[in-house]
Formats: C-alpha cells, sequence, structure tokens
C-alpha cells in the first residue's frame, strides 16, 4: 500500500513560531501537494512540486513556503505562524503515467490539525 | 478545470446501491473525471477515475454519460463505513503545472443509515 505519513495529528504552536510540517511517501512518486482544510472552504492547495527541489506555488501560497531536497520528503514551512493557519493540512503525492500524462489517484496523508494559539 | 456540481448531501440504506450524481456540463476533451471521498478527521480517499468508458474496481463503478455532462459513482452494497464526503473532480489530461491539479469542491455528504 502506497502510504503518505504526516509527521504530527496535532500540533499547538504560539503565535510567530517558525513551524515545520512534514511529509514523507514510500512509493517514489514525484508528486507531491500540500493543502489546507477549512469548514466551508474545502481543500485549498498551498504548494505542489513534481520533482526534486523543484515547487510551484498552488491557490493560497502567501505566508508558506516549502522544501523538498529528496523525493520522498516534502516539508511545508510556517515562517511566522499566524492564527489564521490555524486549520487542517494534508499532503498528498501521486504518481504521473507516462503515456497519457493523466496521473494516477492522489494518495493522501491523515492529516496535521494545527493550532496557532 | 471545469466546475463540478453534486447534490449537498444524501441519504443511502445500509446494503443497498448508493448512487451519487455529478454534473460537470463544461468538461474539455482531455478532462478526466475522478472521485474521491473523505471520511471524518481523515485524508481524502482516492476511489476511481475515468475518461468516457464505464469503468469498475473493487470499491465502486462509474459511469460516464456518452456526452460526458455527467457520471453517476455506484457504491453496490453501501455500509456503514461508507459514510463520508465525497468529491467529483475534472483534472486535465496534461500534468504540467497547475492545469493537472485537484481542484476539490463541497462535495456530497453521503450518510448510510441502518
Amino acid at each position: 500500500d502506497v502510504k503518505v505519513t504526516q509527521s504530527s495529528r496535532y500540533l499547538v504552536k504560539r503565535t510567530g513560531e517558525k513551524v515545520f510540517l512534514e511529509c514523507v511517501q514510500d512509493m517514489d512518486h514525484e508528486n507531491m501537494f500540500w493543502y489546507r482544510q477549512d469548514p466551508g472552504l474545502g481543500l485549498r492547495l498551498i504548494y505542489f512540486s513534481y520533482d526534486v527541489k523543484m515547487k510551484e506555488k498552488g491557490d493560497i501560497p502567501e505566508g508558506y513556503s516549502v522544501s523538498r531536497e529528496k523525493k520522498e520528503r516534502f516539508s511545508l514551512i510556517l515562517e511566522s505562524a499566524s492564527t489564521n493557519q490555524t486549520s487542517m493540512y494534508l499532503c498528498a503525492s501521486s504518481l504521473t503515467r507516462p503515456m497519457d500524462g493523466s496521473g494516477y489517484g492522489y494518495t493522501f496523508g491523515s492529516g496535521t490539525r494545527l493550532t496557532v494559539v | 478545470d471545469a466546475k463540478t456540481t453534486q447534490p449537498t448531501s444524501m441519504d443511502c440504506a445500509e446494503g443497498r446501491a448508493a448512487n451519487l450524481p455529478c454534473n460537470h456540463s463544461t468538461i474539455s476533451g482531455n478532462e478526466y473525471v475522478y472521485w474521491y471521498r473523505q471520511i471524518h478527521s481523515q485524508g481524502p480517499q482516492y476511489i476511481i477515475h475515468g475518461l468516457k468508458n464505464n469503468e469498475t474496481n473493487e470499491m465502486a463503478s462509474l459511469i460516464i454519460t456518452e456526452d460526458r455532462k455527467s457520471s453517476t459513482l455506484i457504491l453496490p452494497h453501501a455500509t456503514l463505513r461508507d459514510t463520508a464526503v465525497y468529491y467529483c473532480i475534472v483534472r486535465a489530461m496534461n500534468y504540467g503545472g497547475s492545469q493537472g491539479n485537484l481542484i476539490f469542491g463541497k462535495g456530497t455528504k453521503l450518510s448510510v443509515k441502518p
């Protein structure tokens, strides 16, 4: 089974702290993604990466950065946490089918519920 | 990406088939239809996807109309564990750039009742 593991299930941080959310996948997937999920707003894409050291902004990148130094690991960084970043954070990975580029389905981690106080 | 329209909620009796509709009337020729579900407090789970032919796997069946403007996800024998929010998503075939990303709407909350 493909596994996407997020380092923490629950996290409480103080305003202004630098926060690292880690995500590791074990199936050699090229593509990795970070979403946040908020009630009434659904899932929103923060950043994604199609290869090592590659990153692209999603729909809501402000206040976040990412790092992908190794293929299996994609880190989300909150440079200076704020209360409006309290949310459920979901990491996902996928494989790109080489022939038609449609991509296999995404596999999601269980999520990290971050509370910034 | 094309937008999708799904009912906000549906009920289904345990053991019966659950048929979840999705409208995607502006879908483009190179866009696939994907279905995911999210059980409470978990990450979304991939169910199935298709382009124009009907698809079946161990979890569900996907029926896509001939004009591709709508589709139906079928859970043949719903159980209580199928209670979840079901998302219908269309996504471009070309994986390059943000066109390939999944955009989740609000989905359909399916409640399977005993």
